[in-house]
């Protein structure tokens, strides 16, 4: 069973601070993405990366940035936290990238004030 | 504008009852994929289904796909409360972006 843990699963961040959120995979995958989720827009794609030390925009970049230091490890960085990226926040792996499963961790709830 | 999208944004229906979803589509595609969503869960996969497949089975479920009109279809027959979930429907626009619709509300009344 594929495994993708998120951490942290909730936050609460003021405006302007940094937020980090941190993915974590045991699938041995190489695609990485995170999407964000709000009511009424279903899930959209911030980032994603198929392989370390890369990462490419997906179609609301804006606002984050990412890392993927390794093929386990991928993270979602919020520089200056605002209100309008609160939200819950899904990372997900696959093997092959589009056309393939993909198996997304239990998300990360951030609440920004 | 979507690049996937799901025809309904809620459906009701009571145990034992089937329910069909539907998804059209706006480019083509290696395959398309549904998802399920539970409350509080992160979204699982149900179906996947090739470009050159017309109709795909798991248990219950359901799942065919038109690429001369664009869309995609999931049926769930014998309907139980536990199906109550958000349900989307995926697709590929590139060889590495997966973009999912806004997803079906369904809900099965006891």
């Amino acid at each position: 069973e594929a495994a993708v843990t998120q951490s942290p699963r909730s936050k609460v961040a003021v405006t302007g601070g940094k937020v980090t959120l941190s993915c974590h995979q045991t699938n041995n995958h190489d695609y990485m993405y995170w999407y964000r989720q709000d009511t009424g827009h279903g899930l959209r794609l911030i980032h994603y990366s198929y392989v370390a030390d890369s990462t490419e925009k997906g179609d609301i970049p804006d606002g984050y940035k990412a890392s993927r230091p390794s093929q386990e490890n991928f993270s979602l960085i919020l520089e200056l936290a605002s209100l309008s990226q609160t939200a819950v926040y899904f990372c997900a792996s696959s093997e092959w990238g589009a056309g393939n499963t993909l198996y997304f961790g239990e998300g990360s709830r951030l609440i920004v004030v | 504008s979507q690049l996937a999208e799901e025809n309904s944004w809620a459906l009701s229906v009571h145990e034992g009852e089937s329910v069909t979803v539907n998804c059209s589509y706006k480019t083509s595609i290696t395959a398309l994929q549904w998802y399920r969503q539970k409350s509080g869960k992160g979204p699982a996969q149900l179906i996947l289904i090739r470009s050159n497949e017309r109709e795909k089975r798991n248990g219950r479920l359901r799942a065919t796909l038109d690429t001369s009109s664009q869309s995609s279809s999931l049926s769930i027959t014998a309907t139980r409360c536990e199906d109550t979930a958000v349900y989307f429907c995926a697709t590929d626009t590139n060889a590495y972006k997966v973009i999912f619709g806004k997803g079906t509300h369904l809900h099965v009344l006891p």
